[in-house]
Protein backbone atom coordinates (compact mmCIF):
# COMPACT_ATOMS: atom_id res chain seq x y z
CA UNK A 1 0.00 0.00 0.00
CA UNK A 2 1.41 3.57 -0.75
CA UNK A 3 1.19 5.71 2.22
CA UNK A 4 3.42 8.17 4.31
CA UNK A 5 5.42 6.18 7.93
CA UNK A 6 6.27 7.90 10.32
CA UNK A 7 8.64 6.21 12.97
CA UNK A 8 8.83 6.00 16.11
CA UNK A 9 4.81 6.15 17.29
CA UNK A 10 5.91 8.15 20.21
CA UNK A 11 9.52 9.33 21.02
CA UNK A 12 11.35 10.93 24.44
CA UNK A 13 13.81 13.97 25.14
CA UNK A 14 16.14 14.46 27.43
CA UNK A 15 17.87 17.66 28.38
CA UNK A 16 20.43 18.40 25.62
CA UNK A 17 19.76 15.70 23.67
CA UNK A 18 18.86 15.71 19.98
CA UNK A 19 15.97 13.38 18.41
CA UNK A 20 15.14 12.12 15.01
CA UNK A 21 11.89 11.46 13.89
CA UNK A 22 11.71 9.19 10.96
CA UNK A 23 9.22 9.99 7.82
CA UNK A 24 9.41 7.99 4.51
CA UNK A 25 6.45 8.05 1.74
CA UNK A 26 5.92 5.45 -0.91
CA UNK A 27 3.83 7.54 -3.20
CA UNK A 28 6.65 9.46 -5.54
CA UNK A 29 5.91 12.49 -4.08
CA UNK A 30 7.98 15.57 -4.91
CA UNK A 31 7.27 17.35 -1.89
CA UNK A 32 7.08 17.04 1.43
CA UNK A 33 6.61 18.61 4.93
CA UNK A 34 6.61 18.84 8.63
CA UNK A 35 4.32 20.16 10.75
CA UNK A 36 4.06 20.89 14.34
CA UNK A 37 0.94 20.12 16.12
CA UNK A 38 -0.09 21.49 19.90
CA UNK A 39 -3.54 21.76 21.45
CA UNK A 40 -5.70 24.89 20.48
CA UNK A 41 -3.11 25.98 17.78
CA UNK A 42 -3.41 23.82 14.81
CA UNK A 43 -1.05 23.16 12.58
CA UNK A 44 2.05 24.64 11.96
CA UNK A 45 4.80 23.92 9.56
CA UNK A 46 7.98 24.15 10.31
CA UNK A 47 9.84 22.90 7.55
CA UNK A 48 8.78 21.77 3.81
CA UNK A 49 10.95 20.67 0.75
CA UNK A 50 9.98 20.69 -2.93
CA UNK A 51 12.48 18.70 -4.07
CA UNK A 52 15.79 16.27 -3.57
CA UNK A 53 18.43 18.40 -2.05
CA UNK A 54 16.44 21.28 -1.29
CA UNK A 55 14.57 22.68 1.64
CA UNK A 56 12.90 25.71 2.84
CA UNK A 57 11.90 27.00 6.80
CA UNK A 58 8.39 27.27 7.16
CA UNK A 59 6.80 29.57 10.03
CA UNK A 60 8.55 27.64 13.46
CA UNK A 61 12.09 26.21 11.91
CA UNK A 62 14.55 27.57 14.77
CA UNK A 63 15.70 24.50 16.62
CA UNK A 64 14.68 21.83 13.76
CA UNK A 65 16.80 20.74 10.77
CA UNK A 66 16.25 18.59 7.97
CA UNK A 67 17.74 16.61 5.20
CA UNK A 68 15.90 15.77 1.83
CA UNK A 69 19.07 13.01 0.41
CA UNK A 70 16.29 10.82 -1.16
CA UNK A 71 12.76 11.58 -2.52
CA UNK A 72 11.16 9.25 -0.38
CA UNK A 73 12.22 10.42 2.74
CA UNK A 74 12.30 13.31 4.60
CA UNK A 75 13.66 13.33 8.55
CA UNK A 76 13.10 15.75 11.23
CA UNK A 77 16.26 16.64 13.82
CA UNK A 78 15.00 17.86 16.66
CA UNK A 79 17.67 19.88 18.63
CA UNK A 80 18.63 20.97 21.80
CA UNK A 81 18.04 24.65 21.08
CA UNK A 82 14.21 23.30 20.44
CA UNK A 83 12.96 24.46 24.66
CA UNK A 84 9.64 23.54 24.34
CA UNK A 85 9.55 20.50 22.01
CA UNK A 86 6.92 18.25 23.43
CA UNK A 87 4.21 18.50 20.51
CA UNK A 88 2.55 16.02 18.53
CA UNK A 89 4.83 15.98 14.61
CA UNK A 90 3.13 15.35 11.49
CA UNK A 91 4.85 14.51 8.13
CA UNK A 92 3.10 14.94 4.64
CA UNK A 93 3.83 15.01 1.21
CA UNK A 94 1.63 16.32 -2.08
CA UNK A 95 2.73 15.16 -5.22
CA UNK A 96 4.03 18.83 -6.06
CA UNK A 97 4.98 21.84 -3.62
CA UNK A 98 1.54 23.88 -4.59
CA UNK A 99 -1.28 25.17 -2.43
CA UNK A 100 -3.44 23.19 -4.53
CA UNK A 101 -2.90 20.25 -3.66
CA UNK A 102 -4.05 17.73 -1.06
CA UNK A 103 -1.96 16.84 1.54
CA UNK A 104 -1.14 13.23 2.80
CA UNK A 105 -0.30 12.64 6.20
CA UNK A 106 1.38 10.54 8.31
CA UNK A 107 -0.11 8.90 11.47
CA UNK A 108 2.53 11.44 13.57
CA UNK A 109 4.88 11.21 16.42
CA UNK A 110 4.42 12.15 19.28
CA UNK A 111 7.27 13.88 21.28
CA UNK A 112 7.98 14.42 25.43
CA UNK A 113 10.71 15.79 27.52
CA UNK A 114 11.66 13.39 30.28
CA UNK B 1 -0.94 37.37 4.98
CA UNK B 2 -3.85 34.83 4.51
CA UNK B 3 -5.40 33.58 7.94
CA UNK B 4 -8.11 31.23 8.57
CA UNK B 5 -10.31 31.55 11.97
CA UNK B 6 -12.46 28.20 13.23
CA UNK B 7 -14.49 30.68 15.80
CA UNK B 8 -15.70 27.21 17.52
CA UNK B 9 -12.79 25.37 19.71
CA UNK B 10 -15.65 22.29 20.40
CA UNK B 11 -19.25 21.64 19.49
CA UNK B 12 -21.28 18.94 20.46
CA UNK B 13 -24.01 17.49 18.42
CA UNK B 14 -26.63 14.74 19.01
CA UNK B 15 -26.49 11.91 16.64
CA UNK B 16 -28.58 12.13 13.86
CA UNK B 17 -28.44 16.09 14.29
CA UNK B 18 -27.17 18.52 11.26
CA UNK B 19 -23.72 19.73 11.57
CA UNK B 20 -22.40 22.81 10.61
CA UNK B 21 -18.98 24.04 11.09
CA UNK B 22 -17.49 27.28 10.22
CA UNK B 23 -14.62 28.32 8.69
CA UNK B 24 -13.58 31.66 7.62
CA UNK B 25 -10.62 33.43 5.68
CA UNK B 26 -8.67 36.22 5.00
CA UNK B 27 -7.11 36.74 1.54
CA UNK B 28 -7.87 38.82 -1.39
CA UNK B 29 -8.18 36.52 -4.07
CA UNK B 30 -10.18 33.46 -4.52
CA UNK B 31 -8.32 31.02 -2.40
CA UNK B 32 -8.18 27.16 -2.59
CA UNK B 33 -9.86 25.82 0.28
CA UNK B 34 -9.62 22.66 1.99
CA UNK B 35 -11.18 20.78 5.11
CA UNK B 36 -9.41 17.84 6.61
CA UNK B 37 -10.78 15.58 9.69
CA UNK B 38 -8.23 14.14 12.08
CA UNK B 39 -9.22 11.53 14.30
CA UNK B 40 -7.12 11.55 18.10
CA UNK B 41 -3.25 10.17 17.34
CA UNK B 42 -4.06 10.03 13.59
CA UNK B 43 -2.96 12.20 10.86
CA UNK B 44 -5.16 14.24 8.51
CA UNK B 45 -7.51 13.24 6.14
CA UNK B 46 -8.87 15.14 3.01
CA UNK B 47 -12.61 15.35 3.59
CA UNK B 48 -13.17 18.08 0.61
CA UNK B 49 -11.49 21.36 -1.20
CA UNK B 50 -12.74 24.38 -3.54
CA UNK B 51 -10.76 25.70 -6.21
CA UNK B 52 -12.98 26.87 -8.73
CA UNK B 53 -16.58 26.77 -10.32
CA UNK B 54 -19.88 25.57 -8.15
CA UNK B 55 -19.73 26.89 -4.73
CA UNK B 56 -21.10 23.67 -2.98
CA UNK B 57 -18.51 20.80 -3.11
CA UNK B 58 -19.27 17.53 -2.30
CA UNK B 59 -16.46 15.37 0.15
CA UNK B 60 -16.50 11.81 1.54
CA UNK B 61 -18.52 10.37 4.53
CA UNK B 62 -21.49 12.55 3.42
CA UNK B 63 -19.81 16.06 3.74
CA UNK B 64 -19.92 18.68 1.79
CA UNK B 65 -18.92 22.73 2.02
CA UNK B 66 -20.29 25.93 0.53
CA UNK B 67 -17.79 28.92 -0.49
CA UNK B 68 -19.45 32.16 0.39
CA UNK B 69 -17.10 34.81 -1.59
CA UNK B 70 -19.19 38.05 -0.09
CA UNK B 71 -18.78 36.55 3.84
CA UNK B 72 -15.20 35.13 3.63
CA UNK B 73 -16.76 31.52 4.76
CA UNK B 74 -16.38 28.04 3.44
CA UNK B 75 -18.74 26.05 6.30
CA UNK B 76 -18.72 22.81 6.25
CA UNK B 77 -22.13 20.99 6.69
CA UNK B 78 -23.36 17.36 7.12
CA UNK B 79 -26.91 16.75 6.75
CA UNK B 80 -27.29 13.65 9.99
CA UNK B 81 -23.96 13.05 12.04
CA UNK B 82 -22.89 10.09 13.06
CA UNK B 83 -20.98 8.82 16.02
CA UNK B 84 -17.69 7.72 14.12
CA UNK B 85 -17.57 11.67 13.02
CA UNK B 86 -16.30 12.99 16.06
CA UNK B 87 -12.95 13.75 16.00
CA UNK B 88 -10.87 17.35 15.11
CA UNK B 89 -11.93 19.31 11.61
CA UNK B 90 -9.42 21.43 10.23
CA UNK B 91 -9.93 24.56 7.72
CA UNK B 92 -7.46 25.38 5.23
CA UNK B 93 -6.63 27.79 2.39
CA UNK B 94 -3.72 28.27 -0.03
CA UNK B 95 -2.83 30.80 -2.49
CA UNK B 96 -1.49 30.74 -5.86
CA UNK B 97 2.27 31.11 -5.75
CA UNK B 98 2.98 29.87 -2.27
CA UNK B 99 3.85 26.58 -1.17
CA UNK B 100 2.22 26.50 1.61
CA UNK B 101 -1.12 25.51 3.30
CA UNK B 102 -2.48 28.01 6.62
CA UNK B 103 -4.32 25.62 8.97
CA UNK B 104 -6.88 26.83 11.44
CA UNK B 105 -6.61 26.25 15.17
CA UNK B 106 -9.87 23.20 14.22
CA UNK B 107 -12.99 22.36 16.24
CA UNK B 108 -13.24 19.22 18.03
CA UNK B 109 -17.13 18.06 17.08
CA UNK B 110 -18.42 15.46 20.15
CA UNK B 111 -21.65 13.58 19.28
CA UNK B 112 -23.50 12.54 21.92
CA UNK B 113 -26.34 9.59 22.00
Amino acid sequence: DGGITQSPKYLFRKEGQNVTLSCEQNLNHDAMYWYRQDPGQGLRLIYYSQIVNDFQKGDIAEGYSVSREKKESFPLTVTSAQKNPTAFYLCASSPRAATNEKLFFGSGTQLSVL
Amino acid sequence: AQSVTQPDIHITVSEGASLELRCNYSYGATPYLFWYVQSPGQGLQLLLKYFSGDTLVQGIKGFEAEFKRSQSSFNLRKPSVHWSDAAEYFCAVGVTGFQKLVFGTGTRLLVSP
